[in-house]
């Protein structure tokens, strides 16, 4: 079974934190995604990577940063956290790009901004 | 502009009846069309895709869904419902010559009564 794991389920920052948001994925992907998910809006992609030190932004990439020094590892930044960044985000991983493939979701990370 | 409908924020059916999500999309070409489930607390999992082929699209769980071009629809249906069903459903629209393009609905919550 794929297995993508999230580095928190619960965080909380202040306004103008640093905020590190870390992925896993341990079934050799080279696609992995970063999401959010508000209630009404549905998933929205912020940043996407096909390869390592590869990236590609996504439908809204302001405010966001992302990292992937390795293969299983796909990190979101917010470089200086702001409460309209407070929402559930979402790690996924995909096999290479054919455009059939299906998503393997982590289990999510809450994330408040005060 | 390129989208997905989920045109109803809540679907209510009693336990054993049939359920039918919907799901309408709005993406030039031939796009590929998916659903994901997610229960509560949980990232989405992947319950059905459509590619090519026969219209009608079996998945997990004993859902199934059915692809209708004219009206560019793919809606999710199960003929017997499960209390175990009540979750939250997204529709997903990938373009089939944009691989950087996919797009979600805002998600449709199944509520099964017993």
């Amino acid at each position: 079974d794929v297995k993508v794991t999230q580095s928190s389920r619960y965080l909380v920052k202040r306004t103008g934190e640093k905020v590190f948001l870390e992925c896993v994925q341990d079934m050799d992907h080279e696609n992995m995604f970063w999401y959010r998910q508000d209630p009404g809006l549905g998933l929205r992609l912020i940043y996407f990577s096909y390869d390592v030190k590869m990236k590609e932004k996504g439908d809204i990439p302001e405010g966001y940063s992302v990292s992937r020094e390795k293969k299983e590892r796909f990190s979101l930044i917010l470089e200086s956290a702001s409460t309209n960044q407070t929402s559930m985000y979402l790690c996924a991983s995909s096999r290479p790009r054919t455009g059939t493939e299906t998503q393997y979701f982590g289990p999510g990370t809450r994330l408040l901004v005060l | 502009a390129q989208s997905v409908a989920q045109p109803e924020d809540q679907v209510n059916v009693a336990e054993g009846n049939p359920l039918t999500v919907k799901c309408t999309y709005s993406v030039s070409g031939n796009p590929y069309l998916f659903w994901y489930v997610q229960y509560p607390n949980r990232g989405l999992q992947f319950l059905l895709k459509y590619i090519t082929g026969d219209n009608l699209v079996k998945g997990s769980y004993g859902f199934e869904a059915e692809f209708n071009k004219s009206q560019t629809s793919f809606h999710l249906k199960k003929p017997s419902a499960l209390v175990s069903d009540s979750a939250l459903y997204f529709c997903a629209v990938r373009d089939r010559y944009n691989f950087n393009k996919f797009y979600f609905g805002s998600g449709t919550k199944l509520n099964v009564k017993p």
